[in-house]
């Protein structure tokens, strides 16, 4: 079946740096990609869409220059936390989805960003 | 709006006995429908979805969830609970144009009682 590898599983920065984190779709073309936040004991928040060789669509109230997509191939794309606070620790999660599979979404395994 | 919503936030049920999780949801048309797990610090699994056809749909590990278009409900159920099915329940759905996202609701924890 369709698996998306997400890495890192977990990441401890210091506050002011920039963390990347990657999703990749090992056996299917990713022509979709989604990104969710979860805070600890909440719903996942879509923060952002992107296709593939397109800029990222934002969801209301998520900031396009804190959090940068990109997505240049179909089976790569990466969310990169630019100015990292403790404010921004969260879990991260991508999800794939391939043109044709009717609404097969996969999803990675999750991101535990911690900022000191 | 779309929106999906998940009433109860808690639920504590003894194992052996069956259980049910609440899910409703608001879209214009009829949406594509899914339940995920989640066990803690770990990623979703998806229990089971719904696209069309038969409205009573059979998941992995024993779960079944019912699509009632008349109350916009699709509700998990599973007739009896193990230790293990302890975990966090979320309902979604996606629907639209073909790369419709999928909208989450705000999650049910499930406690197992000995």
């Amino acid at each position: 079946g369709a698996v998306v590898s997400q890495h890192p599983s977990w990441v401890i920065c210091k506050s002011g740096t920039s963390v990347k984190i990657e999703c990749r779709s090992l056996d299917f073309q990713a022509t979709t990609m989604f990104w969710y936040r979860q805070f600890p004991k909440q719903s996942l928040m879509l923060m952002a869409t992107s296709n593939e060789g397109s800029k990222a669509t934002y969801e209301q109230g998520v900031e396009k220059d804190k959090f940068l997509i990109n997505h240049a191939s179909l089976t790569l794309s990466t969310l990169t936390v630019t100015s990292a606070h403790p404010e921004d620790s969260s879990f991260y999660i991508c999800s794939a989805r391939e043109a044709g599979r009717n609404y097969g979404y996969t999803f990675g395994s999750g991101t535990r960003l911690t900022v000191v | 709006a779309q929106s999906v919503t998940q009433p109860d936030i808690h639920i504590t049920v003894s194992e052996g006995a069956s259980l049910e999780l609440r899910c409703n949801y608001s879209y214009g048309a009829t949406p594509y429908l899914f339940w995920y797990v989640q066990s803690p610090g770990q990623g979703l699994q998806l229990l089971l979805k719904y696209f069309s056809g038969d409205t009573l749909v059979q998941g992995i590990k024993g779960f079944e969830a019912e699509f009632k278009r008349s109350q916009s409900s699709f509700n998990l159920r599973k007739p009896s609970v193990h230790w293990s099915d302890a975990a966090e329940y979320f309902c979604a759905a996606a629907g639209g144009s073909s790369a419709s996202k999928i909208i989450f609701g705000s999650g049910t924890r499930l406690s197992i009682r000995p």
